[in-house]
């Protein structure tokens, strides 16, 4: 079956840090991998998604992820962080036919001055 | 400012009420889907519509009734709930049918409605 796991519950880290958030994902075909960012009480954003090709990814707010089948991995990285960057970030993994997302449990991100 | 708009944003309910909750977009998505998420926890996809038709019921208790009356609109019909539905439930929109080629289009989440049920 397919799953998504995103290791790290809490992430705190100082305001102009580099960041990584670390996902991996089990699925038996190529997968289609996105992170997503929610800030309290909002929705969810889409930040940036693979689906095949470049195997390094550019999103927004000057995120980007790096997929590598070898370690069915899709972690995502920022050079500084902002302030604004503290949220909940989820990875997904688009299975099925289409149209179905499944995401992983989240990762909280404190920013810290 | 999300293209996706829900309504109302809390609502708190008795357990014998019925209420709505209601989505509507107007990018021309063709599907819609409800998610069910609780606190800390990640959304967890509830229903999914494709072009106004039902096309996955991820085996939801009967309690809660989707509907979807025209493309740009979706409503989760809520009756005789209990304490543990209590959740964010969020509507979000993607372009084109339930193919793989879909997934060119991500999902465009409203800002959810916040469910007590006392």
């Amino acid at each position: 079956a397919q799953s998504v796991t995103q290791p790290d519950i809490h992430i705190t880290v100082s305001e102009g840090a580099s960041l990584e958030l670390r996902c991996n994902y089990s699925y038996g075909a190529t997968p289609y991998l996105f992170w997503y960012v929610q800030s309290p009480g909002q929705g969810l954003q889409l930040l940036l998604k693979y689906f095949s090709g470049d195997t390094l990814v550019q999103g927004i707010k000057g995120f980007e992820a790096e997929f590598k089948r070898s370690q069915s991995s899709f972690n995502l990285r920022k050079p500084s962080v902002h302030w604004s960057d503290a949220a909940e970030y989820f990875c997904a993994v688009g299975v099925g036919t289409g149209n179905q997302f499944y995401f992983g449990t989240g990762t909280s991100l404190t920013v810290i001055p | 400012d999300t293209e996706v708009t829900q309504t109302p944003k809390h609502l708190v309910m008795g357990m014998t009420n019925k209420k709505s909750l209601k989505c509507e977009q107007h990018m021309g998505h063709r599907a819609m889907y409800w998610y069910k998420q609780k606190a800390k926890k990640p959304p967890e996809l509830m229903f999914v519509y494709s072009y106004e038709k039902l096309s996955i019921n991820e085996s939801v208790p009967s309690r809660f009734s989707p509907e979807c009356p025209n493309s740009s609109l979706l409503n989760l019909h809520l009756h005789a709930l209990q304490p543990e539905d209590s959740a964010l439930y969020l509507c979000a929109s993607s372009q084109g049918p339930p193919t793989v080629s879909s997934y060119n289009s991500p999902l465009h989440f409203g800002n959810g409605t916040r469910l007590t049920v006392t």
